[in-house]
């Protein structure tokens, strides 16, 4: 079945230290994204990638890095300068048409939490 | 686990009752808009979007309504059940992102 795999499905995080949450599509779809969620806020965008090799900033990309070295992995790294890092976070992935963005389909999410 | 509807508009519903969720928007130049489903510890799902250039669109026991006049978005459900409980959430688009809504908790009692 084509979809989005977001794996692990919990990760814990030690002070200092930089995680990497894994995305996975094979929906051939050329845009990725990156959200995060706290209780009780909408989605908010971390990074996103309209094409391989080329990502953009979001409205919360500090303490997050991102790579897009291939079509299928958008993988995201919370670094140890995110100071406020547990949240669920999700990946989501759509094909554009005409520049404007339509509907995007969401992987289950990585609960991040702090040890 | 966490539950992402803390602190969320709730609405509790009978079931076999309909339900009416609404969302208002700020950008007035998006063009598609869509409601997302999301169940405790899953990721959104999909359940119907609109193009601007309609004010309704019906699915299977769906239907979502757009007033670009007052920027507003509501979801109908219809014979709402049980396994309707979960938090709605309406998206706009931009040029390259979705902005999303907050989100509404639906609860659905037997």
């Amino acid at each position: 079945d084509g979809g989005i795999t977001q794996s692990p499905k919990y990760l814990f995080r030690k002070e200092g230290q930089n995680v990497t949450l894994s995305c996975e599509q094979n929906l051939n779809h050329d845009a990725m994204y990156w959200y995060r969620q706290d209780p009780g806020q909408g989605l908010r965008l971390i990074y996103y990638s309209q094409i391989v090799n080329d990502f953009q900033k979001g409205d919360i990309a500090e303490g997050y890095s991102v790579s897009r070295e291939k079509k299928e992995s958008f993988p995201l790294t919370v670094t140890s300068a995110q100071k406020n890092p547990t949240a669920f976070y999700l990946c989501a992935s759509s094909s554009p048409s005409g520049g404007v963005t339509l509907a995007q389909h969401f992987g289950d999410g990585t609960r991040l939490s702090i040890l | 686990g966490e539950s992402v509807g803390l602190h969320l508009p709730t609405l509790s519903v009978q079931e076999g009752d309909n339900s009416i969720i609404n969302c208002a928007y700020s950008n007035s130049a998006s063009d598609y808009f869509i409601w997302y489903k999301q169940e405790s510890g899953k990721g959104p799902q999909f359940i119907i979007d609109i193009r601007s250039n309609m004010d309704k669109r019906q699915g299977q026991r769906v239907t979502v309504l757009l007033n670009k006049t007052v920027k507003h978005l509501s979801l109908q459900i219809a014979a709402t059940q049980p396994g309707d409980s979960a938090v709605y959430f309406c998206a706009n688009s931009g040029y390259s992102t979705l902005t999303f809504g907050k989100g509404t908790m639906l609860l659905v009692s037997p």
